[in-house]
């Protein structure tokens, strides 16, 4: 497509519920990357792809998060017993195999109450 | 690790008047630089970049020098606009995990017509 996209825009869980989100990058960009956005925080990287190589998982910030990618299309953020501290917008990114000159998506908000 | 501080905003200006945002950061090696934009209910977007010391990163507008002296990649404007109230945010890559960023907190500008 034309650019990152991501799904769904918003979402609202139940503390302790499983949540998945979804990007679909730009159709050849080999990379993806998500990163969490904290309120009022930077960016914080999460896990990186790259074709079919082992991923990159140093920033998943516990054991209930992982994510998914097949080949170098839709990857799928997976964020099992959801705490409130989860809250935040989760962003994902794609780019050539060169890695600079990232393109993001909007975002997917999420709010766990 | 890697750090990139940048000034807490919200930073408020009157159209056409001049923008400063300081961004210094910390890192080994010799990273590329970033700054980024988000606008309002928009993805990030990569406004400028410079690879190597005293490179000068510019687009629309906007300018920002790689001072490996100081450590800084302030980003500047002459003549800020309407339009160009968004989030701005500071990032490196020291080429680590395919490139991945380190962004700093984001400064908020708003402009006033």
């Amino acid at each position: 497509g034309a650019g990152v996209s991501q799904s769904p825009s918003n979402k609202v869980t139940e503390k302790g519920k499983d949540v998945e989100l979804r990007c679909d990058p730009i159709s050849g960009h080999t990379a993806l990357y998500w990163y969490r956005q904290r309120l009022g925080q930077g960016l914080e990287f999460l896990i990186y792809f790259q074709g079919n190589s082992a991923p990159d998982k140093s920033g998943l910030p516990s054991d209930r998060f992982s994510a998914e990618r097949t080949g170098e299309s839709v990857s799928t953020l997976t964020i099992q017993r959801t705490q409130q501290e989860d809250s935040a917008v989760y962003l994902c990114a794609s780019s050539l195999e060169e890695g600079y000159g990232y393109t993001f998506g909007s975002g997917t908000r999420l709010t766990v109450v | 690790g890697n750090s990139v501080t940048q000034m807490e905003g919200p930073v408020t200006l009157s159209e056409e008047a001049f923008l400063t945002i300081n961004c210094t950061y910390t890192a080994t090696g010799y990273p590329s630089l970033f700054w980024y934009v988000q606008y309002p209910g928009e993805g990030l977007q990569l406004l400028l970049k410079a690879t190597k010391a005293d490179d000068k990163g510019s687009n629309k507008g906007f300018e920002a020098t790689y001072r490996k002296e100081t450590t800084s990649f302030h980003l500047e404007k002459g003549s800020v606009q309407v339009s160009d109230s968004a989030v701005y945010f500071c990032a490196l890559s020291d080429g680590n995990a395919g490139n991945m960023l380190t962004f700093g907190g984001g400064t908020r500008l708003m402009v006033k017509p």
